[in-house]
């Protein structure tokens, strides 16, 4: 089973706006990392967050960790056609060296 | 510096049948790890191995296996394909383990089982 679940499933959003997705995990983590996939292609490392960060910002990404609430949140702001793609959080449980990948979230940035 | 390569990209298969996909990690990199991608169960854990011993396992029969050689490239073998074995399978590479930062993936090899 996926130790993550991102949130909204998919989200169409206008250039220049700012794109927001969610994962939720359900145990306690070393590390989150996020990736991004473009259509049928590998996958690309966007940013790691350790279980004791708060906030973390890679050019125009930010990212958050509540490790209370067992939550993370990737933002994209002013969003261009070239982030078009799959967003998935990745979690590894303290007690257990795999990385387990979330379903993803769907991103179509409009023209 | 060359990237994570996979081969072949695609290939058909009809069921029964058995088939190796090979993965050739980033020069330096000692651990590699197998992903299988599907529509139904997204992304689902292979197996990861690093200096040629299998490190970790994920749920998936044992018609599943693979190995590592010493120059870190890795291969996986899935046999007796099944229709659902159809998949995007995705390889990854990074210096000290998945777990520990950034996982470098190849393009992926795409299996259409008939």
């Amino acid at each position: 089973s996926q130790q993550g679940e991102e949130d909204p499933q998919a989200l169409s959003i206008q250039e220049g706006e700012n794109a927001t997705m969610n994962c939720s995990y359900k145990t306690s983590i070393n590390n989150l990392q996020w990736y991004r996939q473009n259509s049928g292609r590998g996958l690309v490392h966007l940013i790691l967050i350790r279980s004791n960060e708060r906030e973390k910002h890679s050019g125009r990404l930010r990212v958050t960790l509540d490790t209370s609430k067992k939550s993370s949140s990737l933002l994209i702001t002013a969003s261009r056609a070239a982030d078009t793609a799959s967003y998935f959080c990745a979690t590894d449980r303290s007690n257990d060296y795999k990385l387990s990948f979330g379903a993803g979230t769907t991103v179509t940035v409009r023209a | 510096k060359a990237g994570v390569t996979q081969t072949p990209r695609y290939l058909i298969k009809t069921r029964g049948q058995q088939v190796t996909l090979s993965c050739s990690p980033i020069s330096g990199h000692r651990s590699v790890s197998w992903y299988q991608q599907t529509p139904g169960q997204g992304l689902q854990f292979l197996f990861e191995y690093f200096s040629e011993t299998q490190r970790n396992k994920g749920n998936f029969p044992g018609r599943f296996s693979g190995r590592q050689f010493s120059n870190s490239r890795s291969e996986m073998n899935v046999s007796t394909l099944e229709l659902g074995d159809s998949a995007l399978y995705l390889c990854a590479s990074s210096l000290g383990g998945s777990v520990t930062g950034e996982l470098f993936f190849g393009e992926g090899s795409r299996l259409t089982v008939l």
